[in-house]
């Protein structure tokens, strides 16, 4: 298995762009979370959705955060417009039923210029 | 807020030495996990331990949990300079509705 798998990698963009993250869960996997990690506020969960339905989306910052999971492989995280205040690394994990240990991705790491 | 916070922030030991992390959450828990982080990757999942268990091992890592305290311990024996990373406690709540929670994790440095 290819694991989490996120892309980009790296994303700079400026403000008031639209900036879409994308991400493809574990095969199998039913669970499926977007975290937000800065250095001031730590890992933050934004959104996570169970069986493709958003279950809790009391993370998100606002309305220029939206979140879609159209089908079991995949899932986008949608910032518009962007702010530099959104600057930070975003992390897609899966993991299947209740949580007996997530798997990470490797991270965007988006850049608000 | 935060519902695990670790202890400490940092920590700094030498190779071959025990390195010992500490985790405090507020809430009744499911189970409680450790998670490793090296610099500019994802999280990767060390160990689970669930609320009716006292202690857990895997390989040099060794987990304590005290729901009285709602506390834990992550202690990782003979430290190798592959060690160094970040390592965060995360808890799945009871009212937590499947997700988990992570605390800000603490900064273990394995100096040569």
């Amino acid at each position: 298995d290819a694991g989490v798998i996120q892309s980009p990698r790296h994303e700079v963009t400026e403000m008031g762009q639209e900036v879409t993250l994308r991400c493809k869960p574990i095969s199998g996997h039913n669970s499926l979370f977007w975290y937000r990690q800065t250095m001031m506020r730590g890992l933050e969960l934004l959104i996570y959705f169970n069986n493709n339905v958003p279950i809790d989306d009391s993370g998100m910052p606002e309305d220029r955060f939206s979140a879609k999971m159209p089908n079991a492989s995949f899932s986008t995280l949608k910032i518009q417009p962007s702010e530099p205040r959104d600057s930070a690394v975003y992390f897609c994990a899966s993991s299947f039923s209740r949580p007996e240990g997530y798997t990470f991705g490797s991270g965007t790491r988006l850049t608000v210029v | 807020s935060q519902q695990g916070e670790e202890d400490p922030q940092a920590l700094s030991i030498q190779e071959g030495e025990n390195a010992t992390m500490n985790c405090s959450y507020k809430t009744s828990i499911n189970n409680l996990q450790w998670y490793r982080q090296n610099s500019g990757r994802g999280l990767v999942h060390l160990i689970l331990i669930r609320s009716n268990e006292r202690e857990k091992h895997s390989g040099r890592l060794r987990v304590t949990l005290d729901t009285s305290k709602k506390s834990s311990s992550l202690l990782i024996t003979a430290s190798r300079a592959a060690d160094t990373a970040s390592y965060f406690c995360a808890t799945d709540a009871i009212q937590g509705a499947q997700k988990l929670v992570f605390g800000q994790g603490t900064r273990l440095t394995i100096n040569p």
